[in-house]
C-alpha cells in the first residue's frame, strides 16, 4: 500500500512567484490535512479537506493560500505571491474518516512533505 | 500561545535503558493526545496515542502515560535503541467537531548512543 505521496520534495520559488504542493492521500482515504512546519517549531495545522469541500481552512493564512481536493487527482495547496516567510516544510496528511478513533487504528497518516525554499 | 509544550529540546540516552520524554499541554479540551516519531526529510510516523479516560497505554517497548490533573504527559521507551533516535513529537486534539485538529509540540530530538 503506497502511503501519502507528496510531491516535489523540493520546491524552490522567487519571492512573487507562485508554488503548488500535491498531495495524493493513502488509497482509500478521502480526508486530507495541511499542515506547516516552521524552522524549529512543531507542526500547525492549516486546512482540512474532503474530497470536493473546505471543511475547515482556520489555520491557513487569509490571503495568498488556497486549497483544493478535487474528485480526481491529489489536492494542492497553493501558494501565490511567494514570500521568504513562506518558506518552511508543508506536510499532507490523510485518514479515511475524520474521528480520530479512541482506539488509534486510524490515525492521521502523514507524508514526507514539501521543502519550500523562497529566495 | 504554545498549548503543547515539549520543555526539553534534546535528550541522550545510552542504548538499553530507557528513554522519558516528556509533554505538557494548556488546553483543557483536549482529549486525545499522540505521539509521532520523525526522522530528518521524513514525514512524522504515528507511534502512539491515548484518549483521556485512560492513564495508560502500552505498545510494546512504548508506553504513554497521562496525568489529566497535571495536564500532563510521558513517552517511556524500553529499552531504548540506537534505531529510535529522533525527533519526538507530542500532539493533542480537543473532543467534538474539531477532532481532527491535531496540535503539536515542537518536538523532543532523542539520541540513543551505542
Amino acid at each position: 500500500n503506497a502511503g501519502v505521496m507528496q510531491n516535489p520534495r523540493h520546491l524552490v520559488r522567487r519571492r512573487g512567484q507562485e508554488a503548488r504542493l500535491r498531495c495524493s492521500p493513502v488509497k482509500g482515504h478521502s480526508h486530507v490535512y495541511w499542515y506547516r512546519q516552521l524552522p524549529e517549531e512543531g507542526l500547525k495545522f492549516m486546512v482540512y479537506l474532503q474530497k470536493e469541500n473546505i471543511i475547515d481552512e482556520s489555520g491557513m493564512p487569509k490571503e495568498r493560500f488556497s486549497a483544493e481536493f478535487p474528485k480526481e487527482g491529489p489536492s494542492i495547496l497553493r501558494i501565490q505571491q511567494v514570500v521568504r516567510g513562506d518558506s518552511a516544510a508543508y506536510f499532507c496528511a490523510s485518514s479515511p474518516r475524520q474521528a480520530l478513533e479512541l482506539d488509534s487504528n486510524q490515525p492521521q497518516h502523514f507524508g514526507d512533505g514539501t521543502r519550500l525554499s523562497i529566495l | 500561545d504554545q498549548q503543547v509544550k515539549q520543555n526539553s529540546p534534546s535528550l541522550s540516552v545510552q542504548e538499553g535503558r530507557i528513554s522519558i520524554l516528556n509533554c505538557d499541554y494548556t488546553n483543557s479540551m483536549f482529549d486525545y493526545f499522540l505521539w509521532y516519531k520523525k526522522y530528518p526529510a521524513e514525514g512524522p510516523t504515528f507511534l502512539i496515542s491515548i484518549s483521556s479516560i485512560k492513564d495508560k497505554n502500552e505498545d510494546g517497548r512504548f508506553t504513554v502515560f497521562l496525568n489529566k490533573s497535571a495536564k500532563h504527559l510521558s513517552l517511556h521507551i524500553v529499552p531504548s535503541q540506537p534505531g529510535d533516535s529522533a525527533v519526538y513529537f507530542c500532539a493533542a486534539s480537543a473532543g467534538g467537531g474539531s477532532n481532527y485538529k491535531l496540535t503539536f509540540g515542537k518536538g523532543t530530538l532523542l539520541t540513543v548512543n551505542p
